[in-house]
């Protein structure tokens, strides 16, 4: 299973736009790369997942360069309820998608 | 729009005693997951499960822990006597067949406080 690091925390305001980059160097071909967000007291909730390039969706974009080797999610204009944590997984079956300790985004006014 | 349901919201257990845990998944997903996550943790992966089977699970998940599909509809999780280290919210999760797709629908958790 890929390794995935990740910022512990992130601090924005409210409107901007925030980046977070995870790296999964030993990606293997086959994996895919999903991100989930959770708030507090709360299950884990799909975000976004993609193989290579550029995905958007309505809630954000998620990059990933031709080696893979990083992603970068991308928040639009966030807004305080996007203070949440921020996991990237990375994984190619449905057993394979592990949880690391994620990222840490706090929203300010 | 379809969601994964858990019961109960909160259980309390003293320790030694078993506790079900129970979820239903969503009606077409074939896949199910149990996770938990200690307070202030991260989500720790404990069991899948696909047609009618273990298909894959964590160290965690030892000889105490058990999973069943007793029926169409719900999912559970047994822990045969319990731990106080098994305090801890434990999620279900589910999602669809299909290679490429891996997105896991989470239901709400049951938090589990073991006494």
């Amino acid at each position: 299973l890929a390794k995935t690091t990740q910022p512990i925390s992130m601090d924005s305001y409210e409107g901007q736009e925030v980046n977070i980059t995870c790296s999964h160097n030993n990606i293997a071909t086959n994996d895919y790369i999903t991100w989930y967000q959770q708030f507090p007291s709360q299950g884990p909730r799909f975000i976004i997942q993609g193989y290579k390039t550029k995905v958007t969706n309505e809630v954000a974009s998620l990059f990933i360069p031709a080696d893979r080797k990083s992603s970068t999610l991308s928040l639009p204009r966030v807004s305080l309820s996007d203070t949440a944590v921020y996991y990237c997984l990375v994984g190619d079956t449905h057993n394979d998608m592990r949880f690391g300790a994620g990222t840490r985004l706090t929203v300010k006014p | 729009e379809p969601e994964v349901t858990q019961t109960p919201s909160h259980q309390v257990t003293q320790m030694g005693q078993e506790v079900i845990l129970r979820c239903v998944p969503i009606s077409n997903h074939l896949y199910f997951y149990w996770y938990r996550q200690i307070l202030g943790q991260k989500v720790e992966f404990l069991v899948s499960f696909y047609n009618n089977e273990i298909s894959e699970k964590s160290e965690i998940f030892d000889d105490q822990f058990s999973v069943e599909r007793p029926d169409g509809s719900n999912f559970t999780l047994k822990i045969r006597s319990t731990k106080l280290e098994d305090s801890a919210m434990y999620f279900c999760a589910s999602s669809e067949a299909g290679q490429g797709s891996y997105e896991q629908y989470f239901g709400p958790g049951t938090r589990l406080t073991v006494t």
